[in-house]
């Protein structure tokens, strides 16, 4: 079936550092792949998504390529801040009607002033 | 604010209690969706409902109890609940059912069932 893996937390970073939250799928389809983030206290929201190999996901500053030929989807950010502390879920769609979402564990980042 | 709204936002509860939890969109959405969020066990889908008619049933104990009456509110009745049921169950819904529209999720209810 279907998963997710991705780095165990937690991260603990300084403000204006890099990021790298690691991200690997099995699928035995073409999934869509996605990044969730859960900030202390409320839901889950979608950071960005790609639906196809090489595409690139951005927003917020964050990016992901969608790497086929290494099955990851790898979380990056060049400068966080302290604002960008929350949990960080990778997550995986199948193709056509299929409605799950199958989510990794989450990584749990901190930044620090 | 994601425009999903979720009551109570904390809940204890004995393993012979009915409760019940409850979901509103104010997104004009089609579809809504149930989630159990363990401690380091990744989200789990419990139930999908598209258009108040349940499309997706993952293995949930009878227990687990969803209802649907329209497409702005979703409920999860909960009865004879066991303390590996403690977690936050996390609301969603999008603008349809599957992957390719985006879901939006509700801050969740932390349940502890004693």
């Amino acid at each position: 079936g279907d998963s997710v893996t991705q780095m165990e937390g937690p991260v603990t970073l300084s403000e204006e550092a890099c990021l790298t939250i690691n991200c690997t799928y099995t699928a035995t389809g073409y999934p869509s792949l996605f990044w969730y983030v859960q900030y202390p206290g409320e839901g889950l929201q979608l950071l960005l998504k790609a639906t196809k190999a090489d595409d690139k996901g951005s927003n917020k500053g964050f990016e992901a390529t969608y790497r086929k030929e290494t099955t990851s989807f790898h979380l990056e950010k060049g400068s966080v801040q302290v604002s960008d502390s929350a949990v960080y879920f990778c997550a995986l769609s199948e193709g056509g009607s299929n409605y799950k979402l199958t989510f990794g564990k989450g990584t749990l980042l901190t930044v620090n002033p | 604010e994601t425009g999903v709204t979720q009551t109570p936002r904390h809940l204890v509860m004995g393993m012979t209690n009915k409760k019940s939890l409850k979901c509103e969109q104010h997104l004009g959405h089609n579809a809504m969706y149930w989630y159990k969020q363990s401690a380091k066990k990744p989200l789990e889908l419990m139930f999908v409902y598209s258009l108040e008619e349940r499309v997706e049933n993952n293995s949930v104990p009878s227990r687990f109890s969803p209802e649907c009456p329209n497409s702005s509110h979703l409920f999860l009745h909960l009865h004879t609940l066991q303390p590996e049921d403690s977690a936050l169950y996390l609301c969603a819904s999008s603008q349809e059912a599957g992957f390719f529209y985006e879901q939006y999720f509700g801050p969740g209810t932390r349940l502890t069932v004693t």
